[in-house]
């Protein structure tokens, strides 16, 4: 069956603008996550659901960052007014309950 | 707050030869460790648990409470075995997120 898929694979932004990325899950996987990985570094976690609750948003680092999974199955990340330091890929991952996290390709935000 | 160290940004090892690959964390309750990797061009996925106690492309992990330490070694290293690889944590009973640390990256020469 098909993987976590996310869209755009590429996004190029200039500084100030909206961004939606959008992350389809593997279907029946309860749990979906976001996290952001820098240049050289590990990925790092940015928020979490279980279905369409939102149970972790601790790592968002500002409140230009949001996310949605209405439905409790594709989720969007959204960053409002993007800066040069939000360069990355975006990965999500979805998995069964405290289950195995499948990632999806990521998808690379440049802020120019 | 929960920490994950792997000290090595770069190993390379030649084929046939062991290789260790290094990671410490920093977590006072009872962790899940994970080893995550990543080939190049393709997306992140995992290799091993701790709690699943298997082997996996003939590498193992054991889980050093002591040490605070989960290695992950393979005894005769291949030049498949070329990618990068990231050492997790994921509390348990908590929040299912994982922690990262920033990953070592394997080369093996022929």
């Amino acid at each position: 069956g098909a993987g976590v898929s996310q869209s755009p694979r590429y996004k190029v932004a200039k500084r100030g603008q909206d961004v939606a990325l959008r992350c389809d899950p593997i279907s029946g996987h309860v749990s979906l996550f976001w996290y952001q990985q820098a240049l050289g570094q590990g990925p790092e976690f940015l928020t979490y659901f279980q279905n369409e609750a939102q149970l972790d948003k601790s790592g968002l680092p500002s409140d230009r960052f949001f996310a949605e999974r209405p439905e409790g199955s594709v989720s969007t990340l959204k960053i409002q007014r993007t800066q040069q330091e939000d360069s990355a890929v975006y990965l999500c991952a979805s998995s069964l309950w405290q289950g195995e996290q499948y990632f999806g390709p990521g998808t690379r935000l440049t802020v120019t | 707050a929960q920490r994950v160290t792997q000290p090595e940004k770069l190993l390379s090892v030649f084929k046939g030869a062991p290789v260790e690959l290094k990671c410490n964390y920093s977590y006072s309750g009872s962790p899940e460790l994970f080893w995550y990797v990543q080939y190049s061009r393709q997306r992140l996925q995992l290799l091993l648990r701790h709690i699943s106690r298997e082997s996996i492309k003939g590498f193992t992990a054991d889980l050093n409470k002591g040490e605070t330490s989960f290695h992950l070694k393979k005894p005769f290293a291949q030049e498949e075995d070329s990618a990068m690889y990231y050492c997790a944590l994921r509390t348990k009973g908590g929040s299912e997120k994982l922690v990262f640390g920033k990953g070592t990256k394997l080369t093996v020469n022929p």
